[in-house]
């Protein structure tokens, strides 16, 4: 069955340090990656997307992701870490089980990050 | 355009009790769905809707109902609540296509059955 694993529940980074969140996926064939972001008290809002092509994607607020076959992976960057990033990140899988063009999306169990000033 | 919208925001419920979310989206997407939050857990898909009078059980169905008469609103209804279903409640929308993937969320609704 399909999955994705984040490694790290919370993680803390001062601002203007750099920033990596791991995601790994379990999925039979290519997968279309997401990560979306989920400030406090609000909805989840998607950062970047990955369908196929260009294996390095950018996203919204200056994050970008890279995608690694061999290594299953489709881990979260930033090279400056401000305190507005401070949120829970979601990494997730679209599952094109259910056939058609039906996708749903299934997500990891999130990233809290907090920065320090 | 107010996107994707939930009503009511807060609700405390007694075991027993019903109730129905109500989501409405704007932005004339075809797909609709409801998740809930649970800490640790990230986001469970419970119902979703791939177009005006369609419905289908996603993950974590049990204890739920839902219905679009409507192409732009998906209706989420606890039968008889249970503390089990104390949660944060998700809808979001998204076009068809490609583009099923890239979901509109709502701002949540916390639901306390005690």
């Amino acid at each position: 069955a399909q999955s994705v694993t984040q490694p790290d529940i919370h993680i803390t980074v001062s601002e203007g340090a750099s920033l990596e969140l791991r995601c790994n996926y379990s999925y039979g064939a290519t997968p279309y990656l997401f990560w979306y972001v989920q400030s406090p008290g609000q909805g989840l809002q998607l950062l970047l997307k990955y369908f196929s092509g260009d294996t390095l994607v950018q996203g919204i607020k200056g994050f970008e992701a890279e995608f690694k076959r061999s290594q299953s992976s489709f881990n979260l960057r930033k090279p400056s870490v401000h305190w507005s990033d401070a949120a829970e990140y979601f990494c997730a899988v679209g599952d094109r089980n259910y056939g058609g063009s039906q996708g749903n999306l299934i997500f990891g169990k999130g990233t809290k990050l907090s920065v320090k000033p | 355009n107010a996107g994707v919208t939930q009503t009511p925001k807060f609700r405390v419920l007694k075991t027993g009790q019903s109730m129905t979310l109500l989501c409405a989206q704007d932005m004339n997407h075809e797909y609709m769905y409801w998740y809930r939050q649970d800490p640790g857990m990230g986001l469970r898909l419970i119902h979703y809707s791939v177009g005006e009078g369609t419905t289908a059980k996603g993950e974590v169905p049990d204890g739920y109902n839902v219905s679009r008469l409507k192409k732009q609103n998906f209706l989420l209804g606890l039968e008889s609540a249970a503390p089990s279903q104390t949660s944060v409640y998700f809808c979001a929308s998204s076009y068809g296509g490609t583009q099923t993937y890239e979901q509109y969320f709502g701002p949540g609704t916390r639901l306390t059955v005690t």
